[in-house]
């Protein structure tokens, strides 16, 4: 079932915080995030696993509560350049590797 | 540099007509996906392989065949039965297993004629 992600879309000023979300209903393995541009192929920006481990970006950080089946991701003093649409992608514990993606969050970023 | 090649870039379809985008990747990896992409909207999974000469359906698989035949090559066929193949194709890749990043081509467009 594909996790949800909240807001759909965002507008933010250079410098602005912004927080994305996306929800399961099912177990999960992991939590992946990308950012696509328009016309573009999607970026990974980052993978959370259970246990807490994290690995990707530099520059955004994210958590995952393992026992709501929530992750967040944290876009901290904003930078045009991370304007795009957002993806979460799921692993659940019996999707056999395959990844569950969400619909995507749009942000724009105005100078 | 390593990474994932699709072709055409943009491709028109004709009615009745089968046609196939290509997917080439020297990352080494076993695991190969493709995915459909609507205007706005997430990533729809139609075929993926975890390994050479084995590949499952996903949530979209009619209308479209694909075949494994190297490790580096996963082509995907849009069938005549498609009856709404215009979208965005993406081809990805990863390391076989849970916790591993795709890497994605930089898609083909297909319309109809």
């Amino acid at each position: 079932q594909q996790p949800v992600q909240s807001p759909q879309a965002v507008i933010l000023r250079e410098g602005e915080d912004a927080v994305i979300n996306c929800s399961s209903s099912k177990a999960l393995y992991s939590v992946h995030w990308y950012r696509q541009k328009h016309g573009e192929a999607p970026v990974f920006l980052m993978i959370l696993l259970k246990g807490g481990e994290q690995k990707g970006h530099e520059k955004i950080s994210a958590s995952f509560n393992e026992k709501k089946q929530q992750s967040s991701l944290y876009l901290t003093a904003s930078q045009l350049s991370y304007s795009g649409t957002y993806f979460c992608g799921t692993e659940e514990e019996d999707s056999n590797y395959q990844l569950i993606w969400g619909a995507g969050t749009k942000l724009i970023i105005k100078p | 540099d390593g990474g994932i090649t699709q072709s055409p870039k943009y491709l028109f379809r004709k009615e009745g007509q089968n046609v196939t985008l290509s997917c080439e990747q020297n990352l080494n990896h076993d695991a190969m996906y493709w995915y459909r992409q609507d205007p706005g909207q997430g990533l729809r999974l139609i075929y993926y392989s975890q390994i050479v000469n084995d590949f499952q359906k996903g949530d979209i698989a009619e209308g479209y065949s694909v075949s494994r035949e190297k490790k580096e090559s996963f082509p995907l066929t849009v069938t005549s039965a498609q009856k709404n193949p215009t979208a965005f194709y993406l081809c990805a890749s990863s390391i076989r297993g849970f916790n591993q990043p795709q890497h994605f081509g930089d898609g083909t467009r297909l319309s109809i004629l």
